[in-house]
């Protein structure tokens, strides 16, 4: 099973709400990822856990805020977006970020596309 | 910052004709590993290459790593309409803890029936 699953699917939101971001993997993968894609762009890494704790954060503001709750848990919760906010956001989960190989290999969830009015 | 130039953007092709898009990094990669995303998808995982000159094959797709690290490419031979999708290279500056992959802009593959 290769599988990130990731919820919602889609999501609206207002300038003024809260809303996060679920990604759940079952693949004992101990790297996970959140990434920002905009339509015809690769996409942009925003966070990395690794062993559950935020290992990079691409300068990141803070309207964006990450937490992963267990190994196979990963949220992004969302406050007082921008519309330039809007894009299709990817989590993504590794076997380790360490050394070669299979480790490295990345594995994308289908994303939520979040679009901010 | 370091980035990986990828080539072309957009390719068009008739069905049955060839295609190649190309990865170059100013800097020696680590490894590099190319994924692909359909329309309205995400990107899909095909292969990494990690050895100086490596090259791989998975049925119509040849995946290339220069001998110097630095670049990469991916040729499909006669292209399918299956093929349509957006081909990004992704390399891996670095080694040891490195977490961070850095994608390429990709190339969007149009194949006319």
């Amino acid at each position: 099973d290769t599988e990130v699953t990731q919820t919602p699917k889609h999501l609206v939101m207002g300038m003024t709400n809260k809303k996060s971001l679920k990604c759940e993997q079952h693949m004992g993968h101990r790297a996970m990822y959140w990434y920002k894609q905009k339509a015809k762009k690769p996409p942009e890494l925003m966070f990395v856990y690794s062993y559950e704790k935020l290992s990079i954060n691409e300068s990141v503001p803070s309207r964006f805020s990450p937490e992963c709750p267990n190994s196979s848990l990963l949220n992004l919760h969302l406050h007082a977006l921008q519309p330039e906010d809007s894009a299709l956001y990817l989590c993504a989960s590794s076997q380790g970020p360490f050394g070669q190989g299979a480790l490295n290999i990345q594995y994308f969830g289908a994303g939520t596309r979040l679009s901010v009015l | 910052g370091q980035q990986v130039m990828q080539i072309p953007q957009y390719q068009h092709v008739q069905e049955g004709e060839d295609f190649t898009t190309y990865c170059n990094s100013s800097t020696t990669l680590s490894n590099i590993q190319w994924y692909k995303q359909r329309p309205g998808g995400h990107p899909v995982f095909l292969i990494q290459l990690v050895k100086s000159g490596e090259v791989k094959k998975q049925k119509r797709l040849t995946f290339q790593f220069g001998e110097a690290k630095k670049n990469s490419s991916l040729h499909i031979t006669a292209t399918q309409t299956t093929d349509v999708g957006t081909y990004f290279c992704a390399g891996r500056l670095g080694g040891g803890s490195n977490y961070k992959l850095t994608f390429g802009k990709g190339t969007l593959l149009t194949v006319n029936p």
